[in-house]
């Protein structure tokens, strides 16, 4: 049983496109962190929510917690070849509970 | 500041075969946990290791197990090795008590043929 879903599980787009990935789940989650991936590495944290309907901003990706603590966005406005990457959320149940992961959204931006 | 180390980088065992990898934590974290990551999956969790004791265990057989140092170093061990404990495995730090996210490693490519 996937707990949390990502979608969409893969998406190509065009340099300057914006996109949006959704992190959705059933379960209430005391906060939740999305990571990137790149081939080869580990996952590298961008951001943690904690707060029910917390938008967090870095740069060009905005990052939302659902009112509920159950989902989860990522926009990315402008993409730039540099975002290409594997984006995992992630729910964690309690102080350094361990980590809940999606499946993770493949995202590749053409020049 | 040396982040989350992880040795070897590539590891290929046979079926039945005992492996045994290790992660160094970054400086200043005293919890490490480790997870298994499949082709095209996200990271599953194994355990976390605290105080050298396991504190939270994910659904994984008895055929993983682990230890934690008194320098916070850990390893993780699975016997009877099995084709499908082929995975990325990724060690992952934190500070008990402080908020943030997780240091994760480069991870151990293990390969079983």
């Amino acid at each position: 049983t996937q707990l949390l879903e990502q979608s969409p599980q893969f998406l190509s787009i065009q340099e300057g496109e914006n996109l949006t990935v959704y992190c959705n789940s059933s379960s209430v989650f005391s906060s939740l962190q999305w990571y990137r991936q790149e081939p080869g590495e580990g996952p590298v944290l961008l951001v943690t929510v904690v707060t029910g309907g917390e938008v967090k901003k870095l740069k060009r990706l905005t990052f939302q917690f659902g009112d509920a603590r159950k989902d989860s966005s990522l926009h990315i406005t402008a993409a730039q070849p540099g975002d290409t990457g594997l984006y995992l959320c992630a729910g964690a149940r309690g102080s350094q509970g361990n980590l809940i992961f999606g499946k993770g959204t493949k995202l590749s931006v053409k020049p | 500041d040396a982040g989350v180390t992880q040795s070897p980088t590539h590891l290929i065992k046979t079926r039945g075969q005992q492996v045994t990898l290790r992660c160094s934590p970054k400086s200043g974290h005293d919890t490490v946990s480790w997870y298994q990551q499949a082709l095209g999956q996200g990271p599953q969790f194994i355990f976390q290791y605290y105080e050298e004791e396991e504190r939270q265990r994910g659904n994984f057989p008895d055929r993983f197990s682990g230890h934690q140092f008194p320098n916070y170093s850990s390893e993780l061990n699975v016997n009877a090795l099995l084709l499908g404990d082929s995975a990325l495995y990724l060690c992952a730090s934190t500070q008990l008590g402080q908020p943030g996210g997780y240091t994760f490693g480069s991870g151990t490519r293990l390969t079983i043929v």
